[in-house]
């Protein structure tokens, strides 16, 4: 089983909102990422976990805060997000860092 | 130059035919080599690892040129549901990161 799962699948909210994205994985993997993407571009590196740890933050503004709870869970809280952060969030998860990844349905974030 | 470029296509070709991706990288520390697939507003998703020696998987066959530093990717008998935008993905060693490309968009036609 490679699944990794994303809650909420939509979401809408305004400027001054306070939400959080979620991603489980129940495969054991060490490793679990946050990339966004916007329409017609790749996936762009937000933040990689490994062992629970952040290992990588891609300069990603403070209004965008990831959390690892455990192993198994990743979330990514947002506050005070801009209209232009709309697009795709993406949870991955690979075994370790240089293991395949495998990637969640996503969220698909409005900011209004 | 960018790390990992891709033509971004789109590539229309009829059912049937054979179609092939290239992708060139410029890290010579690139270790790992993927392709993935991506559907309109959908995650991507593994469809094959690439190996030094070639691999093949039904219709798909990957290739690895590492002194060239491409990679390529082979559509045997192409089906109306291999339509989607295929992505090159590279991990350098030691960064943590997966490079994409910007993906090639396949468009098969009835």
């Amino acid at each position: 089983d490679t699944e990794v799962t994303q809650t909420p699948k939509h979401l809408v909210m305004g400027m001054t909102n306070k939400k959080s994205l979620k991603c489980e994985q129940h495969m054991g993997h060490r490793a679990m990422y946050w990339y966004k993407q916007k329409a017609k571009k790749p996936p762009e590196l937000m933040f990689v976990y490994s062992y629970e740890k952040l290992s990588i933050n891609e300069s990603v503004p403070s209004r965008f805060s990831p959390e690892c709870p455990n192993s198994s869970l990743l979330n990514l809280h947002l506050h005070a997000l801009q209209p232009e952060d709309s697009a795709l969030y993406l949870c991955a998860s690979s075994q370790e860092t240089t293991d395949t990844q495998y990637f969640g349905p996503g969220t698909r974030l409005t900011v209004l | 130059r960018k790390e990992v470029e891709q033509d971004p296509g789109p590539f229309n070709v009829p059912e049937g035919a054979t179609v092939a991706f290239n992708c060139t990288y410029s890290n010579s520390a690139s270790q790992s080599f993927f392709w993935y697939r991506q559907d309109c507003r959908k995650e991507p998703k593994l469809l094959m690892s690439v190996y030094s020696s070639g691999n093949e998987d039904g219709r798909f066959t990957a290739q690895l040129n590492r002194a060239s530093q491409y990679i390529s990717l082979l559509i045997r008998d192409s089906k109306l549901s291999d339509s989607a935008t295929y992505l090159c993905v590279v991990y350098i060693v030691g960064t943590y990161k997966y490079i994409f490309g910007t993906g090639t968009r396949l468009k098969v036609l009835a």
